[in-house]
């Protein structure tokens, strides 16, 4: 029934150690989103996907990259983690940015 | 430019009283608005949406906004608070042209027993 999953649900990364987040949709979206949130505050959009076109965020650190290899899957990589890149990390989809956006439940990065 | 402001940042109510939490936007054009909650470690969950039919949109859990144009407003509310409702709420809008969901700061719902 899950829409849009997230794996795993909690992440420990040595910094400085590359870690991958995982993100895949069973609802065929066009768009896919990256969003940080750290503790009490809104999420921040890092980047998105309209189908392949990528579109990064002019405040995302280059330490953060980004994949979609096809419609269901998006991943986050991040390159080299930082104590301050510990966040959860919310996955949305939505058809075309203009009904709601789905979120996944989301993965909480520690670094250690 | 698409914005959304949440005027209080944390919001403490009493079990079974009434829940006003306030949003006001600012749109080019005729906006979709949301309201997501998000209990913690948890992802969003969206409670409603007014994507331009009836301007009284009732959403899950009893909650329900008003979209009123000539205040440029969304506010939620709830007559009767639960426990359960304690969570953060974000007030969010759509910006069509470039597919983006712009938050609001959001607002922390406190219910007191």
């Amino acid at each position: 029934d899950a829409m849009v999953i997230q794996n795993p649900r909690y992440q420990v990364t040595q910094f400085g150690k590359p870690v991958t987040l995982s993100c895949s949709q069973t609802l065929n979206h066009n768009v896919m989103y990256w969003y940080q949130q750290k503790s009490s505050q809104a999420p921040k959009l890092l980047f998105h996907y309209y189908d392949k076109d990528f579109n990064n965020e002019a405040d995302t650190p280059d330490n953060f990259q980004s994949r979609r290899p096809n419609t269901s899957f998006c991943f986050l990589d991040i390159r080299s983690p930082g104590l301050g890149d510990a966040a959860m990390y919310l996955c949305a989809t939505s058809r075309t940015g203009t009904g709601e956006a789905f979120f996944g439940q989301g993965t909480r990065l520690t670094v250690v | 430019a698409q914005s959304v402001t949440q005027l209080d940042s944390h919001v403490s109510v009493s079990e079974g009283t009434p829940v006003l939490l306030r949003c006001n936007y600012s749109s080019s054009y005729s906006p979709s608005l949301f309201w997501y909650v998000q209990h913690p470690n948890k992802g969003l969950q969206l409670l409603l949406k007014y994507t331009s039919a009836a301007t009284l949109v009732k959403g899950i859990n009893g909650f329900e906004a008003e979209f009123k144009k000539s205040e440029t407003s969304f506010h939620l509310t709830k007559p009767s608070a639960h426990m359960s409702d304690a969570a953060e709420y974000f007030c969010v809008v759509s910006d069509p042209g470039t597919y983006k969901y712009i938050f609001g700061t959001g607002t922390r719902l406190k219910v007191l027993a």
